[in-house]
């Protein structure tokens, strides 16, 4: 099993902000990673996979990036609509693995 | 427009059964690998269960091996879920979620509204 450490748990931000959140992954994945966006009382949706590849719909303002062990999801100017928890999830092995989740609050 | 909805989520007690469905619609389900993923209350997400566009290959998390079944009637557009000796924790929502790749190892995408699971007395 490959364990996912994401951080922070918290953040604390206002809308502009330059946000970025992390994953680190127990062992190399290539580029097997996907970052998803979830609000209160809704199911995630994806933003990214292949590491970097943005899913057809999402903001320019989301990009990620790393390979291997490190990745990272950056939302450039942060607007009202993504106060939400971000979810990494790596899928190089079976099983597909999930990071413990960010949320991003209002500062 | 894809779209995934599940059904027959509820309030079981400890060790009795239920069975989740999930209907697909806007693409060719035949096609496609799908999932269970679920979510506790408050907690993450946890993948559950896989199988493929045939049915041939089909894995489960360690936590539900052997207490659960997941199936697939392509004909119907319909995925399913066995639930049997369900646990406290076993209390989440159940999501269904497309494996957009004809690759084994994928994200998920889309994924349904969720149908919630309560397993207590």
């Amino acid at each position: 099993v490959i364990w996912m450490t994401q951080s922070p748990s918290l953040l604390s931000a206002s809308t502009g902000d330059r946000v970025i959140i992390s994953c680190r992954m127990s062992q190399g994945i290539s580029s097997y990673l996907a970052w998803y966006q979830q609000k209160p009382g809704k199911a995630p949706e994806l933003l990214i996979y292949a590491a970097s590849t943005l899913q057809s719909g999402v903001p320019s303002r989301f990009s990620g990036s790393g390979s291997g062990t490190d990745f990272t999801l950056t939302i450039s100017c942060l607007q009202s609509e993504d106060f939400a928890t971000y979810y990494c999830q790596q899928y190089y092995s079976f099983p597909p693995t999930f990071g413990q989740g960010t949320k991003v609050e209002i500062k | 427009e894809v779209q995934l909805v599940e059904s027959g989520g509820g309030l079981v007690q400890p060790g009795g059964s239920l069975r989740l469905s999930c209907a697909a619609s806007g693409f060719t389900f035949s096609s496609y690998s799908m999932n269970w993923v679920r979510q506790a209350p408050g907690k993450g997400l946890e993948w559950v269960s896989y199988i493929s566009s045939s049915s041939s290959t089909i894995y489960y998390a360690d936590s539900v091996k052997g207490r659960f079944t997941i199936s697939r009637d392509n004909a119907k557009n319909s995925l399913y879920l066995q639930m049997n000796s369900l646990r406290d924790e076993d209390t989440a929502v159940y999501y269904c979620a497309r494996a957009p790749t004809i690759t084994m190892n994928n994200w998920f995408d889309p994924w349904g509204q969720g149908t919630l699971v309560t397993v207590s007395s």
